[in-house]
């Protein structure tokens, strides 16, 4: 089955500066890669994905990029906030499409610290 | 803004007790997982529902564990007997089908003491 690894398992930043948290994953078949953000007490919501056929995904401050041929993707957060402090969890399914049901397996997560 | 609903959100039981959780995912929602998360670790798949047939329960440790979706909406978990490293968040997610957004209940929280 796959198998995701995540680093670091802490990071803590200034504000202002960049984040880049690291994924990597086993099953080459996987091809669905989402970001999910989870806030102390609250419950894990999606902050950004990217499909296997995208390199790259951008929305305001968050970027995710992908390198299929390495099994790897990362996170990245520019311009950090203190309200960007959270565990953030990659995860990754493979879907060989029709019938098949892709298992969405989680990395063991991220604690963030945005320092003011 | 539709969400997945979980109950209870808190549950205390004794070890070899019995315990069921409830999920009601998202209307329309075809997929709903259940995932065990322990503090400080990323979810575990438990099991997965397509409609009302599980796909993948290759985590669920079936001597003790059960899941059930019977009409292809709501789902119940239920643990028999509890034992203590069963203590965890349970978290239900609904998403329309792979390589879709995953939303989340508000989990339960279970101890077993």
């Amino acid at each position: 089955g796959e198998n995701v690894e995540q680093h670091p398992s802490t990071l803590s930043v200034q504000e202002g500066d960049s984040a880049v948290i690291k994924c990597t994953y086993s099953d080459s078949a996987s091809n669905y890669f989402p970001w999910y953000k989870q806030e102390l007490g609250k419950r894990p919501q999606l902050i950004i994905d990217i499909r296997s056929n995208v390199g790259e995904k951008k929305d305001q401050r968050i970027a995710v990029t992908l390198n299929k041929t390495a099994k790897h993707f990362s996170l990245h957060i520019t311009e950090t906030q203190p309200e960007d402090s959270a565990v953030y969890f990659c995860a990754a399914t493979p879907w060989a499409g029709g019938t098949s049901y892709g298992k969405l397996t989680f990395g063991q997560g991220t604690i963030l610290t945005v320092h003011p | 803004e539709a969400e997945v609903a979980q109950s209870p959100r808190y549950k205390i039981t004794e070890k070899s007790q019995a315990v069921a959780f409830w999920c009601d995912p998202i209307s329309g929602h075809a997929t709903l997982y259940w995932y065990r998360q322990i503090l400080g670790q990323g979810p575990e798949l438990l099991v997965q529902f397509q409609d009302e047939s599980v796909v993948d329960d290759s985590q669920l440790p079936k001597d003790r564990f059960s899941a059930e979706r019977l009409k292809g909406v709501d789902s119940t978990l239920k643990i028999q007997p509890a034992e203590l490293g069963d203590s965890a968040m349970y978290l239900c997610a609904s998403s329309f089908g792979p390589m879709t957004e995953a939303f989340f209940g508000q989990g339960t929280r279970l101890t077993v003491v």
